[in-house]
C-alpha cells in the first residue's frame, strides 16, 4: 500500500522559513517523479515544485522559484521541500504526490498524501 | 501560460450521469499529454480516478470515464451516488511550460 506523510507544516511569521517532509512508502521510491501541490483555504489546486527519481531535474512554479526549493533522499524515501522568505499568500495545506512516472515531473499524481498546514502570519 | 477551464459547479440527482467538462485551447492534441482528473472530498486529499485522458486507476469504479477530443476534455459519472460529491480537477501536464502541472479551477459535484 503506497503511503506519503507529510509533515514541518505550522505557524511562521512572514520572511520566515520552513522545511516540509514526505515520508514515503509502498512502492520504489526512485523509480518516481514527486511534486508539493498547495491548496489555499477554499481555494483550488496549485502546483509547487516537482523532482525526478533520480533527483537530477527540479522544477519550480514562478510564484516560488528563487524561494522554494525542492529535493530528496532516495535513501531514506523521504521528499523535503525547503521554503524561505515566506509571505502570507504562501498560506496553504501543501500536499505530496507521487508521480505517475520517473521523468520530469511524472505527468500527474497517482497518489497524494493528507497535506500538512503552513500558515504565514504575524 | 496553458488554462484550464471546469464549470464551477453541477447538479445532478442520484442515479442520472454526471458529465463535468474542463476546455482548453486544442486539448485533445498530442502537444498535451493527456488529461488527469481528481476527486477532492472535503477535508481530504484529492484521489486520482482518471488518468490519460480515459485510464482508470486501480479501485476507481467503472462509473468514472473519461474521453478528451477538441478544445474539452470531459469526466463522466455514470449511475451518480451521494458519494460522488465533491470537487473535481482536470489536470494536464504542458511539457513546454515552466509551470507544468495546470490545473482547472475545480467543479463541486452536487447531488440532489
Amino acid at each position: 500500500e503506497v503511503q506519503l506523510l507529510e509533515s514541518g507544516g505550522g505557524l511562521v511569521q512572514p520572511g520566515g522559513s520552513l522545511r516540509l517532509s514526505c515520508a514515503a512508502s509502498g512502492f520504489t521510491f526512485s523509480s518516481y517523479a514527486m511534486n508539493w501541490v498547495r491548496q489555499a483555504p477554499g481555494k483550488g489546486l496549485e502546483w509547487v515544485s516537482g523532482i525526478s527519481g533520480s533527483g537530477g531535474s527540479t522544477y519550480h512554479a514562478d510564484s516560488v522559484k528563487g524561494r522554494f526549493t525542492i529535493s530528496r533522499d532516495n535513501s531514506k524515501n523521504t521528499l523535503y521541500l525547503q521554503m524561505n522568505s515566506l509571505t502570507d499568500e504562501d498560506t496553504a495545506v501543501y500536499y505530496c504526490a507521487k508521480g505517475l512516472a520517473a521523468g520530469g515531473t511524472g505527468r500527474g499524481g497517482e497518489y497524494w498524501g493528507q497535506g500538512t498546514l503552513v500558515t504565514v502570519s504575524s | 501560460s496553458y488554462v484550464l477551464t471546469q464549470p464551477p459547479s453541477v447538479s445532478v440527482a442520484p442515479g442520472k450521469t454526471a458529465r463535468i467538462t474542463c476546455g482548453g485551447n486544442n486539448i485533445g492534441s498530442k502537444s498535451v499529454h493527456g488529461v488527469h482528473w481528481y476527486q477532492q472530498k472535503p477535508g481530504q486529499a484529492p484521489v486520482l480516478v482518471v488518468y490519460d485522458d480515459s485510464d482508470r486507476p486501480s479501485g476507481i469504479p467503472e462509473r468514472f470515464s473519461g474521453s478528451n477530443s477538441g478544445n474539452t476534455a470531459t469526466l463522466t459519472i455514470s449511475r451518480v451516488e451521494a458519494g460522488d460529491e465533491a470537487d473535481y480537477y482536470c489536470q494536464v501536464w504542458d511539457s513546454i511550460s515552466e509551470n507544468p502541472w495546470v490545473f482547472g479551477g475545480g467543479t463541486k459535484l452536487t447531488v440532489l
